[in-house]
């Protein structure tokens, strides 16, 4: 059912590297977020958006930055990557209107940072 | 603010028992209530739902009543299967505007055959 894509799954790096996840919905939801998922599996929010060129920061402090020029599209960027930053990263969207309030998750992307 | 509380795991049931996975709520309005399910390797999918006081959700055998005078939406299953093993998140949210979701911290259920 999910239309939500994310890219890579899985991704190892070193330190200082700058990498992108990529997240896609074909659905042509207005809102899309990022969660981290920690080990715990506890979700926090890290960015929102109500649509193109609305970008908003979660309840998650965050280095990383997203954009939204696209609808469908929702990439999250971190300029120079740390051990700490090693998570999973799960891109939801949803649809504006005021009944139908799920969230479509992607398959999320495993990132370590050595 | 809003919390949700979910009782810790991991849940670990033979196949064919009964399941409950508790969860309760504390909201400052009238929030729908959901529980999210996530398989190894994937991202949550919704499972069920409820918008409103005394709503029964259900959905693959699983079952949850939004109780308002008790602030809980109680997760259960009359027989579980080893492809139930998973994570389940009780989660709320509101209608309309930014539609903030606040997640409980997950409950691991592992079914053994």
């Amino acid at each position: 059912e999910a239309d939500i894509y994310q890219t890579p799954r899985y991704l190892v790096i070193g330190t200082g590297k700058k990498i992108t996840l990529e997240c896609s919905q074909t659905m042509g939801h207005d809102k899309m977020y990022w969660y981290q998922q920690d080990p715990g599996m506890e979700l926090h929010l890290i960015h929102y958006s109500y649509g193109v060129n609305s970008t908003e920061k979660g309840d998650l402090s965050s280095e990383s930055t997203v954009s939204r020029i696209r609808t469908e599209h929702f990439p999250l960027t971190l300029e120079s990557a740390r051990p700490s930053h090693t998570s999973q990263y799960l891109c939801a969207s949803s649809e504006s209107g005021r009944t139908n309030e799920k969230l479509f998750f992607g398959s999320g992307t495993q990132l370590s940072v050595l | 603010g809003d919390s949700v509380t979910q009782m810790e795991g991991p849940v670990t049931l033979s196949e064919e028992a009964f399941l409950t996975i508790n969860c309760t709520y504390t909201a400052t309005g009238y929030p729908s209530l959901f529980w999210y399910v996530q398989y190894p390797g994937e991202g949550l999918q919704l499972l069920l739902k409820a918008t409103k006081a005394d709503d029964k959700g259900s959905n693959k055998g699983f079952e949850a009543t939004y109780r308002k005078e008790t602030t809980s939406f109680h997760l259960e299953k009359g027989s579980v299967q080893v492809s139930d093993s998973a994570v389940y998140f009780c989660a709320l949210s509101y209608s309309g505007g930014y539609q903030k979701v606040t997640f409980g911290t997950g409950t691991k259920l592992q079914v053994i055959p």
